[in-house]
């Protein structure tokens, strides 16, 4: 099946900072990718679908100036938690289609990046 | 909107079988997907159902019906690493049914 990776894994820092995490499809191209977000013990949020040489699209109640979504390329998508407070503190997962073939319906998951605000 | 029931836990012996239920509410409807999230871990697609019935992959099915908005996984010979949580998902109409809207989540708990 296809594979989508991110990077970092896990990342703490301090409040006030900013961290951006990497989400990569590694063998397909992917116009379209996914950003969700997980509390622990819940379920998975869609926070926002980033497009790749347009503006990313927002979930309601998604602040777009603090969560900055960069799709610069069909196997590159970046989220940067802007000015980051212990409340984003999350398990952030990005996904994508490969859209076509046996895996028509299927959604690759990225391993998801563990973000600890101190 | 879209929202989707299932219950939030379920306990089973290893070799038993076990079944996950899941409604589901949306305004428009694209298939149902089943999906398993290790602790920790990323989610990693079980099954799809596009049309009513059962569908089968080795231990697992997904069952559908339209009519009643209504679906459940099932799991047989459960191993102990089953263990994990199962969620139903629909697909998105506002994002070309490629994002999806996941239930709350099942957690499975396998015991010996």
């Amino acid at each position: 099946g296809a594979v989508v990776s991110q990077h970092p894994s896990w990342v703490i820092c301090k409040s006030g900072t900013s961290v951006k995490i990497e989400c990569r499809s590694l063998d397909f191209q992917a116009t379209t990718m996914f950003w969700y977000r997980q509390f622990p013990k819940q379920s998975l949020m869609l926070m926002a679908t980033s497009n790749e040489g347009s503006k990313a699209t927002y979930e309601q109640g998604v602040e777009k100036d603090k969560f900055l979504i960069n799709h610069a390329s069909l196997t590159l998508s970046t989220l940067t938690v802007t000015s980051a407070h212990p409340e984003d503190s999350s398990f952030y997962i990005c996904s994508a289609r490969v859209g076509r073939g046996r895996s028509y319906n299927e959604q690759f998951f990225g391993p998801g990046t563990r973000l600890t605000v101190l | 909107g879209q929202s989707l029931e299932q219950p939030s836990e379920v306990t089973a012996v290893e070799g038993a079988i076990v079944q996950i239920n899941c409604t589901y509410q949306t305004s428009g409807f694209y298939g149902l997907s089943w999906y398993q999230q290790h602790d920790g871990g990323a989610p990693t697609f079980l099954s799809y159902n596009a049309l009513d019935g059962l569908e089968e992959t080795g231990r697992f099915s997904s069952f559908l019906s339209r009519s009643d908005s209504y679906g459940y996984l099932l799991l047989q010979e459960l191993q102990m690493k089953d263990s994990a949580s199962y969620f139903c998902a629909v697909g998105r109409r506002d994002t070309g049914r490629r994002a999806l809207t996941f239930g709350s989540g099942t957690r499975l708990q396998v015991q010996p």
